[in-house]
This record gives structure tokens, C-alpha cells and sequence, in this order.
């Protein structure tokens, strides 16, 4: 059974930075996409970005490109989606999810991550 | 870029059928894909490939395209099905676009 796990949430404070992390199991972690999507407080779905984690190909949404950095660790099975400087704006539910296939279709994903960016 | 547009609610008594459209030049060349969402859940695939139902969705969804416009059909509408609905795209190079979001209410 394919399972992303989250990490959990997280309360930080403008200017911070912040990691979390994605980590899959139950296929070849090296072999499929990871994207990662933005869900702010009642809004719809935003897509960040992808990492591929056989050789850490790694693509951004204009709108996040330089705003955040997508890697992964393929020793552990684990994508990651790091933040060098939280703003308020940042408070969001975020997604990974896997690509099933090439045709760019997310058919796992994750519990989510809830980040609250608070002074 | 691209963007793909849905109509922000649709409305459907039980048993009736409900239909949810997402329009973009980019469906024309690629599939389009549908999430159901439900408060406090990640998303759910319901339909990809355009028609593709995976398997445990009810048979009650279904999916066509018809150039750049792909719609998700719910037939006999359940109250469970209320939720909002996701269609989503990607071009050749794996970026991905999610349309807004069509918030479904069983009245």
C-alpha cells in the first residue's frame, strides 16, 4: 500500500525558517514525482512544485519560485519543503502528493501539514 | 502558465444528477484530472485520464472531454457527495495547474 506521511503541524513566527517532511512508502520512492501543494485557510489548491528523487530534478509554480525549496533525501525515502523565511502569508495546509504517471495525475497523497506563521 | 476555470457552486437535490464543468485551452492537448475534497481531508482522485474512475470511486462518477472543456458527472447524487471538486492539468514538462474549485451542495 502506498502512504506519504506527513510531518506535523507547526507554529512559528515571522522570519523563521522551517522544514517539514513528506516521507513515502510501500513503492520505489526514486521512481515517481513528489509535488507538493498550497490549500490556504478556505481557498482552493495551489501547485508549488515537483521533485523527482531518483536525481532530484527539481521544477517550481512561478509563484513560488525563490520563495521556498522543494528536496528530498532518496537514503530515507523523504521529500521535504522548506521555508528560509516564514511570512504570515505562508499559514497554509500543504500537500505532498505522488505523480501515479507521467500524464501529472496525483493519485496519493498525504495527511497534510498545517503551518501557522503568528507573531 | 495556463488556468483552468470551474463555476464556483453547484446545486443538486438527492438522487438528481450534477454536473461540474473546468474550462481551459490546455485540455485540448492534455487530460484533465477531478479531486473530491472533503472539510478536513486531503484530497481524493475520483477520475483521471478524463473518463478514468480508479478503482473504489462509486460508478456514480464519471468523466468526458470534449475539447478544452472536461466535466465530472455525478449521477444520483448522494449526500456524502457534498464537497468541493478539483479539476487539475499538467503540460509535458509535469508543471500542474488546479482549477478553483466548484463547491457541490446537496440541498
Amino acid at each position: 500500500e502506498v502512504q506519504l506521511v506527513q510531518s506535523g503541524a507547526e507554529v512559528k513566527k515571522p522570519g523563521e525558517s522551517l522544514k517539514i517532511s513528506c516521507k513515502g512508502s510501500g513503492y520505489r520512492f526514486t521512481n515517481y514525482w513528489i509535488g507538493w501543494v498550497r490549500q490556504m485557510p478556505g481557498k482552493g489548491l495551489e501547485w508549488m512544485g515537483i521533485i523527482y528523487p531518483g536525481d532530484s530534478d527539481t521544477r517550481y509554480s512561478p509563484s513560488f519560485q525563490g520563495q521556498v525549496i522543494i528536496s528530498a533525501d532518496k537514503s530515507n525515502n523523504t521529500a521535504y519543503l522548506q521555508w528560509p523565511t516564514l511570512k504570515a502569508s505562508d499559514t497554509a495546509m500543504y500537500y505532498c502528493a505522488r505523480h501515479t504517471d507521467s500524464s501529472g495525475y496525483y493519485g496519493d497523497w498525504g495527511q497534510g501539514t498545517l503551518v501557522t506563521v503568528s507573531s | 502558465s495556463y488556468e483552468l476555470t470551474q463555476p464556483p457552486s453547484v446545486s443538486v437535490s438527492p438522487g438528481q444528477t450534477a454536473r461540474i464543468t473546468c474550462s481551459g485551452d490546455a485540455l485540448a492537448k492534455q487530460y484533465g484530472f477531478w479531486y473530491q475534497q472533503k472539510p478536513g481531508q486531503a484530497p481524493v482522485l475520483v477520475i483521471y485520464k478524463d473518463s478514468e474512475r480508479p478503482s473504489g470511486i462509486p460508478e456514480r462518477f464519471s468523466g468526458s472531454n470534449s475539447g478544452t472543456t472536461v466535466t465530472l458527472t455525478i449521477s444520483g447524487v448522494q449526500a456524502e457527495d457534498e464537497a468541493d471538486y478539483y479539476c487539475q492539468s499538467a503540460d509535458s514538462n509535469s508543471f500542474v495547474v488546479f482549477g478553483g474549485g466548484t463547491k457541490l451542495t446537496v440541498l
